[in-house]
């Protein structure tokens, strides 16, 4: 596609509750990176792919969040039992460099989820 | 381990009037540094980015950004702000970690431009 691609732009649920969210990259895009925005805090890196392997989990901030991706293309992160902490922008990236340092990543508009 | 700090969460100019925008960085090996860009409801996209080679960097929009190794910093410029310009900017440093190069950012800086 034109651009990276999330969905929902939007997503409010109830503590507890599981919750899924996609990330179409670039086509063409082998690595794909996860993080999360949260008021103040920057952007915190969750897990980064390359293909479909994810060599590098380290931000996943605990075992309630999962990530996979398919294909080479479409990625899934899930949520379980959701907190309010988990209150944040999600927001997906990808790039046709994986691994090398100066590559540029291009950033999809995020999903903002709200846990009550 | 890398690190950026973005100092000011906030910075405040006048339409017409000088930017500058603080990023340090903390890195081991030398790093690739980047300026992203977010404007409200959209995601971040680059600014300028340094690789190797001239420290001066010149980006999009008339900004602007020089590498001090001595002082391990990246500042971002631009000479005269436009109201256009308001927006969230996060500095990002990218160095070798466990075999992969996972861009960190700082905290950002919100630009506000007066008229």
């Amino acid at each position: 596609g034109a651009g990276v691609s999330q969905s929902p732009s939007n997503k409010v649920t109830e503590k507890g509750k599981d919750v899924e969210l996609r990330c179409d990259p670039i086509s063409g895009h082998t690595a794909l990176y996860w993080y999360r925005q949260s008021l103040g805090q920057g952007l915190e890196f969750l897990i980064y792919f390359q293909g479909n392997s994810a060599p590098d989990k380290s931000g996943l901030p605990s075992d309630r969040f999962s990530a996979e991706r398919t294909g080479g293309s479409v990625s899934t992160l899930t949520i379980q039992r959701t907190q309010q902490e988990d209150s944040a922008v999600y927001l997906c990236a990808s790039s046709s460099q994986g691994g090398a340092g100066a590559n540029v990543l291009t950033f999809g508009a995020g999903s903002r989820l709200t846990v009550l | 381990a890398q690190s950026v700090t973005q100092l000011g969460s906030h910075v405040s100019v006048s339409e017409g009037a000088l930017v500058l925008l603080r990023c340090n960085y903390s890195s081991s090996v030398p790093p690739y540094l980047f300026w992203y860009v977010q404007y409200p409801n959209q995601g971040l996209q680059l600014l300028l980015k340094y690789t190797t080679g001239a420290t001066l960097v010149k980006g999009i929009n008339g900004f602007e950004a020089e590498f001090k190794k001595s002082e391990t910093s990246f500042h971002l410029t631009k000479p005269s702000a436009h109201m256009s310009d308001a927006a969230e900017y996060f500095c990002a440093v990218s160095a070798p970690s466990g075999g992969s190069y996972i861009p960190t950012f700082g905290r950002g800086t919100s630009l506000i431009v007066h008229p």
